[in-house]
């Protein structure tokens, strides 16, 4: 059975940083392309961040150079680095499989993130 | 890139309505279109990809139409867990969801 667990979020101030992990079972994280997407508090969903299989990462405009993605494959984890966090980073943050490197397949339960001084 | 326009943002039905959610996308994506289901607390659900192919194990209540810049998701006879908000998502160029569709009960 897939399952993906994510961990790490919390409050932080603003200028903060934080590190989420996402540990996976029944796949391999290193095979798959890999993402994050998080959901502000009662708005919509937002693409945050890809690692793909052959390790190339990609992320959002509101993101880009203040997040970094990475995985660590001994432990079939993914990982979001966020640094430099401001108070619209606020959101629940989602690690998700891309299955053919479209479609979000499965998710995660979802880890809370709190920007706020 | 890419916007994707949901309507409405909400509505209301009862139980056995046929419901019906759009999805316009900025410019042309081909069948490049997703739905998911999200129910409060919980993460999204994968219900249609490729426009108009359910996911295994998807009711199938639940159909997608369309191409190019005009989709719909279709759910022919409402039932009581399918009370929920309903995203459309493009995979033509990056990702993006629309804003969400709140299916609440009438």
């Amino acid at each position: 059975e897939v399952q993906l667990v994510e961990s790490g979020g919390g409050l932080v101030q603003p200028g903060g940083s934080l590190r989420l992990s996402c540990a996976a079972s029944g796949f391999t994280v290193s095979s798959n392309y890999m993402s994050w997407v998080r959901q502000a508090p009662g708005k919509g969903l937002q693409w945050v961040s890809v690692i793909y299989s052959g390790g190339s990462t990609y992320y959002a405009d509101s993101v880009k150079g203040r997040f970094t993605i990475s995985r660590d494959n001994s432990k079939n984890t993914l990982y979001l680095q966020m640094n430099s966090l401001r108070d619209e980073d606020t959101a629940v943050y989602y690690c998700a499989r891309l299955r053919i490197g479209n479609l979000f397949d499965s998710w995660g339960q979802g880890t809370l993130v709190t920007v706020s001084s | 890139a890419i916007q994707l326009t949901q309507s409405p943002s909400s509505l209301s039905a009862s139980v056995g309505d046929r419901v019906t959610i759009t999805c316009r996308a900025s410019q042309g994506i081909s069948s490049a279109l997703a739905w998911y289901q999200q129910k409060p607390g919980k993460a999204p659900k994968l219900l249609i990809y490729d426009a108009s192919s359910l996911e295994s194990g998807v009711p199938s209540r639940f159909s997608g139409s369309g191409s190019g810049t005009d989709f719909t998701l279709t759910i022919s006879s409402l039932q009581p867990e399918d009370f929920a908000t309903y995203y459309c998502q493009q995979f033509n160029s990056y990702w993006t969801f629309g804003l969400g569709t709140k299916v609440e009960v009438k």
